[in-house]
């Protein structure tokens, strides 16, 4: 069983619609979570963070929560055509440094 | 807003030959980390760096690897003698710390390492 789980897509959405991306972990030790974006051939860019359960949003972007089901989404509404790009997930075990990253999700958004 | 550099954003080596790859982290972040990512896979966890000696490290990072803060503002990664499997892109990344647990993240924009 992978760590860090996503579907490698990719996922089409249109321009103004509201993209689901979802990730599942393997480890209940996990504390923290992230959410990154990578365009091709660039370095990953936080996006959002999340640590406790339930909705976390900031601006477009809502994180999403369920450690009991080992569970993290990222909502971006509105979408962009420059919101096109790979979203990697990201967790962080309690009283580690180190980030597990999934194989990330990508997303297509067309005009 | 303060972001981590990293130069070279290429370097080309030939196998055997030893490579320091260089990061100027966030100014006030504490906490320094190395990861790689080979093309097409996911990015990978080699190293934390932390009060100036290793907080963790992979599997990945074996003896042929070595981190050094070698002034008040770089952050370096050396291999020794480069392998073909060694050739990825090499992020930096850095975070601050809240009471004494590292925060979120930042990521550089990466050296593409190629071994011939």
């Amino acid at each position: 069983q992978k760590e860090v789980e996503q579907n490698s897509g990719p996922l089409s959405v249109p321009e103004g619609a509201i993209a689901s991306l979802n990730c599942t972990y393997s480890d209940r030790g996990s504390q923290s979570f992230f959410w990154y974006r990578q365009y091709s051939g660039k370095s990953p860019e936080l996006i959002m963070f999340i640590y406790s359960n339930g909705d976390k949003e900031d601006g477009r972007f809502t994180a999403q929560l369920n450690k009991a089901s080992q569970y993290v989404s990222l909502l971006i509404r509105d979408s962009q055509p420059s919101d096109s790009a790979t979203y990697l997930c990201a967790v962080n075990r309690y009283n580690t440094d180190k980030l597990i990253f999934g194989t990330g999700t990508r997303l297509q958004v067309f005009p | 807003e303060p972001e981590v550099t990293q130069t070279p954003s290429h370097q080309v080596t030939q196998m055997g030959q030893e490579v320091i790859l260089r990061c100027v982290p966030i100014s006030n972040h504490l906490y320094f980390y190395w990861y790689r990512q080979i093309l097409g896979q996911k990015v990978e966890f080699l190293v934390s760096f932390y009060n100036n000696e290793i907080s963790e490290k992979s599997e990945i990072f074996d003896d042929q690897f070595s981190v050094e803060r070698p002034d008040g503002s770089n952050f370096t990664l050396k291999i020794r003698s480069t392998k073909l499997e060694d050739s990825a892109m090499y992020f930096c990344a850095s975070s601050s710390l809240t009471g004494g647990i590292p925060n979120e993240q930042f990521f550089g924009p990466g050296t593409r390492l190629t071994v011939l």
